[in-house]
């Protein structure tokens, strides 16, 4: 089976730098990717790795370790916007389904 | 907008009625999903769709039934719910097969089973 971890709730200012973490445990790997969610909203696509390292996408950047089987979003510069939930993401072996993380919960203060 | 499409938004329903969750893509992909999603839960996935055939049922009760007539458009049959059925019920698609890499989510329909 698949499972992945996140911390519950992260909170920062504004202006801050915050990083979140998943770990996961799956019987086969295609790539790890993160979603935002606000209240009452979809999820939305942030990023993808399917490699070690990091990706950027401005102020967004995401990072993996295939021989850890961790990876975290990192965001800078916060801005009360970004108070949302952030979901990890695994395919399963067969790569037909994207299998969800618990979710963090960011609170971002002024 | 994601280019996914659900309706209703809303839904109230009594165990005994009958309804059903309609989700509509126009991106051309292949594959879909019913995802539910409960408070202090993971989304949790309960069908997938690749080319109109089910490959994916995740022990999910009889209660619900999918239906995927064409690519495009996917159902979700509700009868005799619980009220622990009551949640966000999310539909997503992708482009379909190994190398996707995201899924593209519509809006929910909030379910209230009374």
């Amino acid at each position: 089976g698949q499972s992945l971890e996140q911390p519950s709730e992260v909170t920062a200012v504004e202006g801050a730098i915050v990083q979140i973490n998943c770990t996961y445990q799956t019987s086969g790997f295609y790539g790890l990717s993160w979603y935002q969610q606000h209240d009452g909203g979809a999820p939305t696509f942030l990023s993808y790795n399917a490699l070690d390292g990091l990706e950027e996408t401005g102020r967004f950047s995401s990072f993996l370790s295939r021989s850890d089987s961790y990876g975290y979003l990192l965001l800078q510069e916060l801005q009360m916007k970004d108070s949302a939930s952030y979901f990890c993401a695994v395919r399963d072996n067969y790569g037909q389904n994207f299998v969800f993380g618990p979710g963090t919960r960011l609170s971002v203060l002024p | 907008e994601t280019g996914v499409t659900q309706t209703p938004r809303h839904l109230v329903m009594g165990m005994t009625n009958k309804k059903s969750l309609k989700c509509e893509q126009h991106l051309g992909h292949n594959a879909m999903y019913w995802y539910k999603q409960s408070a202090k839960k993971p989304l949790e996935l309960m069908f997938v769709y690749s080319l109109e055939e089910r490959v994916e049922n995740n022990s999910v009760p009889s209660r619900f039934s999918p239906e995927c007539p064409n690519s495009s458009h996917l159902f979700l049959h509700l009868h005799t719910l619980q009220p622990e059925d009551s949640a966000l019920y999310l539909c997503a698609s992708s482009p379909g097969g190994y190398r996707d890499t995201e899924a593209f989510f519509g809006q929910g329909t909030r379910l209230t089973v009374v």
